[in-house]
């Protein structure tokens, strides 16, 4: 399984960019990268996904270097709404769904 | 289009009591997970489906955990004689497919066990 490891919690102001960073050093060839956002009490919500160099949408962006090792989860000009815990995925690539495995994730706290 | 629904919200049930929870996903999609999230815990993976059929039951915790799904939709997750330490939110998804296709999270069932 590729294990990931990320901070328990980042604290940051409104405004700011914030980059959380996700360690998948065993991660396999065809695996991808996956990120969640989830708020108290609902389920988790895809924020954004990468297979390696850079991916943008209109709410982030993953950056993957090329040994994809690791990944960094940026969040541009973040809000007291985007206080949540985000969640770093990686797998699906040998059709084993304890590959898709959510840690612990991180708690993200956006002061005003 | 509606999303993956749950039901029930919550359900407070007494120790050794047999408890349902359902799961509607989104149609179409034919892959199904469940979740168990314990207070500030991340989400712990129980079992998958591909259509009717779940390839994986390797998450499941105990012979008291059994899930089906019928028609290739609704799924249901069955714990029987509950015990205290199966207080948890129990979450559900849906996919397109397998693999790292996005995976669409239902609101959850509360479960209490008193």
């Amino acid at each position: 399984l590729a294990k990931t490891t990320q901070p328990i919690s980042m604290d940051s102001y409104e405004g700011q960019e914030v980059n959380i960073t996700c360690s998948h050093n065993n991660i396999a060839t065809n695996d991808y990268i996956t990120w969640y956002q989830q708020f108290p009490s609902q389920g988790p919500r895809f924020i954004i996904q990468g297979y390696k160099t850079k991916v943008t949408n209109e709410v982030a962006s993953l950056f993957i270097p090329a040994d994809r090792k690791s990944s960094t989860l940026s969040l541009p000009r973040v809000s007291l709404s985007d206080t949540a815990v985000y969640y770093c995925l990686v797998g699906g690539a040998s059709g084993s769904a304890r590959q898709l495995t959510f840690g612990s994730g991180t708690q993200l706290t956006v002061l005003p | 289009g509606a999303g993956v629904s749950q039901s029930p919200s919550n359900k407070v049930t007494e120790k050794g009591k047999d408890v349902e929870l359902r799961c509607d996903p989104i149609s179409g999609h034919t892959a199904l997970y469940w979740y168990r999230q314990s207070l500030g815990q991340g989400l712990e993976f129980l079992i998958y489906f591909q259509g009717n059929s779940a390839p994986d039951k390797s998450g499941l915790p105990s012979d008291r955990f059994s899930a089906e799904r019928t028609g290739g939709s609704v799924s249901t997750l069955t714990i029987q004689r509950t015990q205290q330490e199966d207080s948890a939110v129990y979450l559900c998804a849906s996919s397109s497919g397998f693999s790292y296709n996005e995976q669409f999270f239902g609101p959850g069932t509360r479960l209490t066990v008193l």
